[in-house]
């Protein structure tokens, strides 16, 4: 079974320039994440989608990240304009349409603003 | 939201038997708890998860006591491939999905 892709790996941009990361979740997993993960703390939830609506956003910076989900399967995230502290690694996640089901993560897209 | 409590760290040798607790005072009755290990540049997996008594895998053991505020991860005879950050999660039941919340977690770390 295919896992949770993300792309890109790595990637690296000036402050005050646009970002955007890709992920495709696992074939039928209804739900998805994202998650910002800065270096020696743990995730922290930016934004959940079922199926292609929004359920929870409450965690992201509205004025500069934005999340989509189109037709319920790949989604991206964006940054604009994008800030010293957004240098993390963006985790991508999703899991089968239940609560308290485990969820599958992606191996991350790691930022580095400069 | 329920919040846990882990240790920051725990050291330990390699055959050696590994239990990592975890406190959750303010877990609700529809929570479940969600253990998960992290290993650098990758994303979390999943370990095991539970409601309540004991679950086990072909990987851990999660004890759960009857007041359900604890709980601990067991780990048998951890090798050096088990140095990781383990996070200890309580679920909580949102309409449409399940809502992780990751703290800090456990660093584990297996020596020779």
């Amino acid at each position: 079974e295919a896992g949770v892709a993300q792309s890109p790996r790595y990637k690296i941009i000036e402050k005050r320039q646009s970002v955007a990361f890709w992920c495709n979740p696992i074939s039928g997993h209804a739900t998805l994440y994202w998650y910002q993960q800065i270096l020696g703390q743990g995730p922290k939830l930016l934004i959940q989608f079922q199926n292609n609506g929004v359920v929870d956003d409450s965690q992201l910076p509205k004025d500069r990240f934005s999340a989509e989900r189109l037709k319920g399967v790949d989604s991206t995230l964006k940054i604009q304009p994008a800030k010293l502290e957004d240098s993390a690694v963006y985790l991508c996640a999703s899991s089968p349409t239940s609560v308290n089901t485990e969820a599958f993560f992606g191996q991350g897209t790691r930022l580095t603003v400069v | 939201l329920a919040k846990t409590t882990q240790p920051i760290s725990m050291d330990s040798y390699e055959g050696q038997e590994v239990n990592i607790t975890c406190s959750h005072n303010n877990i609700a009755t529809n929570d479940y708890i969600t253990w998960y290990q992290q290993f650098p540049s990758q994303g979390p997996r999943f370990i095991i998860q539970g409601y309540k008594t004991k679950v086990t895998n072909e990987v851990a053991s999660l004890f759960i006591p009857a007041d359900r505020k604890s709980s601990t991860l067991s780990l048998p005879r951890v090798s050096l491939s088990d140095t990781a950050v383990y996070y200890c999660l309580v679920g909580d039941t949102h309409t449409g999905g399940f809502k992780t919340i990751f703290g800090a977690g456990t660093r584990l770390f297996v020596k020779a």
